[in-house]
């Protein structure tokens, strides 16, 4: 258990729909960091909050957004789905931005 | 753009056979080679962490060493409980993003 908790652990939509990914880092992480992971692109970085301020930016869609709380939790909301949005979303967290990254057990996503 | 390959894909092997994974990558400014465990529909699990070349690191039957162009996972005598996918990813740059490679899916037979 790395300590970092993902909620839900599956979700099923619709194309079109818009769900919210939630993330609680480990104890006393400052840094969120989402993935996504899909059977033909790999893991992919999306995008980093350190200490409720986006860091850095991956390969996020336009449709796609997140933010970082203060308490640290994170959200990551997708919007107006598509069947190609079907893939497991990962988060990670670290104490600091060059520090080892520790992962979620993910959400998968499954958009119909 | 920071690149990482790994080799082979996949990866057969019985138990007690050792064997290596390798990684190559190229990052401008390398601030991390990173090595994951990952099992199917699970996140992926740390392992290590290598800083600069010559570096390495063991963990039970896992060792991990490191280069300027490219890291190995070395597994000796492998158990079933090995079987897993091997993921390696870089940090580097200014910016703090993790790229992976696609990963060695290592399958360990009794």
């Amino acid at each position: 258990d790395s300590g970092v908790t993902q909620t839900p652990k599956h979700l099923i939509t619709a194309t079109g729909q818009r769900v919210t990914l939630r993330c609680s880092p480990r104890s006393g992480d400052l840094s969120v960091y989402w993935y996504q992971q899909s059977l033909d692109q790999g893991l992919q970085f999306l995008i980093q909050y350190y200490n409720g301020e986006e860091r850095a930016k991956g390969n996020i869609l336009e449709r796609f957004s997140a933010q970082q709380f203060p308490d640290l939790h994170s959200e990551l909301n997708l919007s107006s789905l598509e069947l190609g949005d079907s893939a497991l979303y990962f988060c990670a967290s670290s104490e600091r931005d060059t520090e080892t990254q520790y992962f979620g057990p993910g959400t998968r996503l499954l958009v119909l | 753009e920071d690149q990482v390959t790994q080799s082979p894909e996949a990866l057969r092997l019985q138990e007690g056979e050792s064997s290596s994974l390798n990684c190559s990558y190229t990052v401008s400014g390398l601030r991390g080679l990173f090595w994951y465990r990952q099992d199917p529909g699970k996140g992926p699990e740390f392992l290590f962490t290598l800083y600069s070349a010559g570096e390495e690191k063991e963990k039970e039957r896992l060792k991990a060493t490191l280069t300027k162009k490219e890291s190995f996972l070395h597994i000796t005598a492998p158990k079933p409980e090995d079987s897993a996918t091997y993921l390696c990813a870089v940090g580097g740059g200014d910016d703090y993003k993790l790229s992976f490679g696609a990963g060695t899916t290592v399958t360990v037979r009794a």
